[in-house]
């Protein structure tokens, strides 16, 4: 089944310790992006990534890092993360180009306390 | 970059039809128009998307007027499961994406 995968779906944790959120897709997209969704303020981008060892911001890209080493995979990073950073996540992916359909991850909901 | 306004929500009337616009005035030539929407608790899904002529799928149509400033998603027999926010955005080969506060559609039985 075509799908976006991402791990862990719920996550408790305390300011300044490091995590990851990771993020697979089985497509073969080239194409993968995070996005975070806050209440009334919808979702916004934080990185995109056009291909391997491609990545580029999005909107709100401030604490938080990102990689693409492998095609499939795309992993947030949150090196020191900060009560403002709790949120909703959703990783997407899509072919890319023009007019390409973009697929969502089910998401993670992260809590910094 | 290219920005989309809508209304903040809709009512509709179950098995009527639901007409959801979206403005884009600044879109460039290149833009597609897409639309998504999403259930609670869930990510968001495809619905439709077009570059200038009109689209239908089976889950919906899309009217794109003549100058492409503004489109509409037509929801031709609204039912329970459609009750969702429902986002227009333009996307210029999936760079840099810009979702706006889209439309929370209710469905009243």
């Amino acid at each position: 089944e075509a799908q976006v995968t991402q791990n862990p779906r719920y996550l408790i944790t305390v300011t300044g310790k490091k995590l990851t959120v990771t993020c697979s897709q089985n497509m073969n997209h080239e194409y993968m992006s995070w996005y975070r969704q806050d209440p009334g303020l919808g979702l916004r981008q934080i990185y995109y990534s056009m291909n391997v060892e491609v990545t580029d911001k999005g909107d709100v890209p401030e604490g938080y890092k990102v990689s693409r080493k492998e095609k499939r995979n795309f992993p947030l990073i949150l090196e020191s993360p900060s009560p403002n950073q709790t949120s909703l996540y959703f990783c997407a992916s899509s072919l890319g180009r023009a007019g390409e359909t973009q697929y969502f991850g089910p998401g993670t909901r992260l809590l910094v306390l | 970059d290219a920005k989309t306004t809508q209304p903040n929500s809709m009512e509709s009337n179950e098995e009527e039809p639901v007409h959801l616009p979206c403005n884009h005035s600044t879109i460039s030539g290149t833009d597609y128009i897409h639309w998504y929407r999403q259930l609670p608790s869930q990510g968001p899904e495809y619905v439709i998307h077009g570059l200038t002529s009109n689209v239908n799928n089976r889950m919906a149509s899309l009217a794109i007027a003549e100058d492409r400033k503004s489109s509409t998603l037509i929801l031709h027999r609204a039912t329970l499961r459609d009750a969702a926010v429902y986002y227009c955005i333009l996307n210029t080969g999936g760079f840099k994406t810009i979702f706006g506060a889209g439309t929370r559609l209710f469905v009243k039985a």
